[in-house]
């Protein structure tokens, strides 16, 4: 398997523009999970879903933020507008029953 | 409040010098303590599954352990290759749906 697939790896874009990251989970993977990470804060849980629905968006920082997951394979986080201290790297995870297995991030600067 | 801490902060050994990395956690009900290593732009990877008290987990120089209230990552004799941070994780929420809760992790750092 090719592991969890995120893009795009890097992404740099003005204030006030529209940012889609994109997630392929690992095929048979039930819950896919968005992750924030900064220096100050860590790695920080955005939102979840099992079996392609919403679980919990506790962690979405404010409604500038929204997730989806249309299907299985496939998940997408956006960000509009976007803010310079939406700068961070954020990852997409997946895990079947036990431990969840990480993307390799998309790194986004709003400049 | 479920809370994962981990200690040191930072911790820089020479080669050859083993040593051990805390991770201490309030959970109600532990279903599960992971451990994972992170290197510079990339994501975390999976390195452990500890389930109960007493249980060991092993990987090349690293030995993951549990107790009811804290768990170790156990480097014996590091090389330069093993430098990088480390996280450990526990599982919260309810249910079948869970998320993982992360510590903010261990930069470990390998001198030769």
């Amino acid at each position: 398997d090719a592991g969890v697939i995120q893009s795009p790896r890097h992404e740099v874009t003005e204030m006030g523009q529209e940012v889609t990251l994109r997630c392929k989970p690992i095929s048979g993977h039930n819950s896919l999970f968005w992750y924030r990470q900064t220096m100050m804060r860590g790695l920080e849980l955005l939102i979840y879903f099992n079996n392609n629905v919403p679980i919990d968006d506790s962690g979405m920082p404010e409604d500038r933020f929204s997730a989806k997951m249309p299907n299985a394979s496939f998940s997408t986080l956006k960000i509009q507008p976007s803010e310079p201290r939406d700068s961070a790297v954020y990852f997409c995870a997946s895990s079947q029953t036990g431990a969840a297995f990480f993307g390799q991030g998309t790194r986004l600067t709003v400049v | 409040e479920d809370q994962v801490t981990q200690s040191p902060e930072a911790l820089r050994l020479q080669e050859g010098e083993s040593s051990s990395l805390n991770c201490s956690y309030t959970v109600s009900g532990l279903r599960g303590l992971f451990w994972y290593r992170q290197d510079p732009g990339k994501g975390p990877e999976f390195l452990f599954t500890l389930y109960s008290a007493g249980e060991e987990k092993e990987k090349e120089r690293l030995k993951a352990t549990l107790t009811k209230k804290e768990s170790f990552l156990h480097i014996t004799a590091p090389k330069p290759e093993d430098s990088a941070t480390y996280l450990c994780a526990v599982p919260t929420g309810e249910g079948s749906a869970r998320q993982l809760t992360f510590g903010s992790g261990t930069q470990l750092t390998v001198l030769p």
